[in-house]
């Protein structure tokens, strides 16, 4: 059964920092892209970023290109988010979503939050 | 990097249909596939319909999806109330290599 279970969300003061942590089972991580998708309160998916399968390509959203970087360690099965210089409007369930041959996402995380706030 | 286009919400009632659109452009939909999610409150996003019209195991042939041009469209027929949830498209984005969502519609069942 594939597993993908997200950690390290929390309260942080704007500018700080966090890194949020994706646990993968189940399926053979180091053959997939793996991707972020955030969901601030009451507001609909945006994608974050992608990781190729040996970190070697990676894409960003235009708004946190800079600030946040996205990393995997595949002798762990683990994905990474590392958010930085963070900003009230960075709160947001953050999910973690294997990436598709076709681009879409068929198992997703359950999320961790992020909240912004001072 | 801006959203794909559908509508805020659709309702009917149950047993009927629903068509939701997602209207992107040449640089997305136009050159690429459409994915289309389900995700019910409090829960994660669940994947409907991918590469247009193909459906993951396990979702019933209730839902469909197909691709004309630059859009999109997720039809939804004998619509239950467990159906009530928000729905999005989403597509990759070859002039910014980005993945895109749409801004989601809400589906109501009457």
């Amino acid at each position: 059964e594939v597993q993908l279970v997200e950690s390290g969300g929390g309260l942080v003061q704007p500018g700080g920092s966090l890194r949020l942590s994706c646990a993968a089972s189940g399926f053979n991580f180091k053959s997939y892209w793996m991707g972020w998708v955030r969901q601030a309160p009451g507001k609909g998916l945006e994608w974050v970023g992608n990781i190729k399968q040996d970190g070697s390509e990676k894409y960003y959203l235009d708004s946190v290109k800079g600030r946040f970087t996205i990393s995997r360690d595949n002798a762990k099965n683990s994905l990474f988010l590392q958010v930085s210089t963070l900003r009230v409007e960075d709160t947001a369930v953050y999910y973690c979503a294997r990436v598709e041959d076709s681009g879409s996402s068929e198992y997703w995380g359950q999320g961790t939050l992020v909240t912004v706030s001072s | 990097q801006s959203a794909l286009t559908q509508p805020p919400s659709v309702s009917a009632a149950p047993g009927q249909k629903v068509t939701i659109s997602c209207s992107g452009s040449s640089s997305d939909i136009g050159n690429n596939y459409v994915a289309w999610y389900q995700q019910l409150p409090g829960a994660s996003p669940k994947l409907l319909i991918y590469q247009n019209n193909k459906r993951p195991s396990g979702i019933p042939d209730r839902f469909s999806g197909s691709k004309s041009g630059t859009s999109g469209t997720l039809a939804i027929t004998g619509l239950q109330t467990g159906d009530e949830a928000d729905y999005y498209c989403g597509t990759w984005d070859n002039s910014l290599s980005t993945y895109v969502f749409g801004t989601g519609t809400k589906v109501t069942v009457l």
